[in-house]
């Protein structure tokens, strides 16, 4: 199994900062790699696939990075609604045995 | 509008059967394939399995921390997917969620707004 690693756990920033998360993989995953927003009572919103690619309605203000084992996602400038948890999410695996990361949760400071 | 709609979840006894339907709308759901996650209280997201389209001959995969209790299926007569939970655990407790596609790849990964499993005696 392909173990995904996030950090920081937490992170407590201030609105209009600049945030980069990490996501690390136990194994090369290639690009495939995804993020994904969740707020509590929500379905996870993707934000990222193929570890750069922004998705459909996806703020520019998110971008994503990295191949192989090391990925970040960097929001340039939070914005109140963005304070959540954010998941990275391997799908390379075959047979298929996708592995999300623990998560980090972004907090108000 | 695309939707999915979890529905079935509830309070069972460890070693009982569930089965759970995610039910959709908006779009064409035999040309799809269908996927399941899973988030414990307190915990993050895992993926569970997926099943692919008649086209892909509706072949599944799963998890091996459920492998040889869950299954997953499919009507598309009806446009539902579903989850066949048995010999549930206390660690399958959680909230279930389906999507569409079984990955991101495609760049969109819908999802529902999930159903509570809990699983205690």
């Amino acid at each position: 199994e392909i173990v995904m690693t996030q950090s920081p756990a937490s992170l407590s920033v201030s609105p209009e900062e600049r945030v980069t998360l990490s996501c690390r993989a136990s194994q090369s995953v290639s690009d495939h790699l995804a993020w994904y927003q969740h707020k509590p009572g929500q379905s996870p919103r993707l934000l990222i696939y193929g570890a750069s690619t922004r998705a459909t309605d996806t703020p520019v203000r998110f971008s994503g990075s990295g191949s192989g084992t090391e990925f970040t996602l960097t929001i340039s400038r939070l914005q109140s609604e963005d304070f959540a948890v954010y998941y990275c999410l391997q799908y390379k695996n075959w047979p298929p045995r996708y592995t999300f990361g623990q998560g980090t949760k972004l907090e108000i400071k | 509008e695309v939707q999915l709609v979890e529905s079935g979840g509830g309070f069972v006894q460890p070693g009982r059967s569930l089965r759970l339907s995610c039910t959709t709308s908006g779009f064409t759901f035999g040309d799809y394939s269908m996927g399941w996650f899973r988030q414990a209280p307190g915990k993050g997201l895992e993926w569970v399995g997926f099943i692919r389209s008649k086209t892909y001959g509706e072949t599944t995969e799963i998890a091996a921390s459920v492998e040889g209790r869950f299954t997953i299926s499919r009507d598309d007569s009806k446009n539902i997917a579903y989850l066949q939970m048995d010999s549930l655990k206390i660690e399958d407790t959680a909230i279930y969620y389906c999507s569409r596609h079984a990955t991101p790849a495609t760049g969109t990964h819908i999802w529902g707004l999930g159903t509570l499993v809990t699983v205690s005696s």
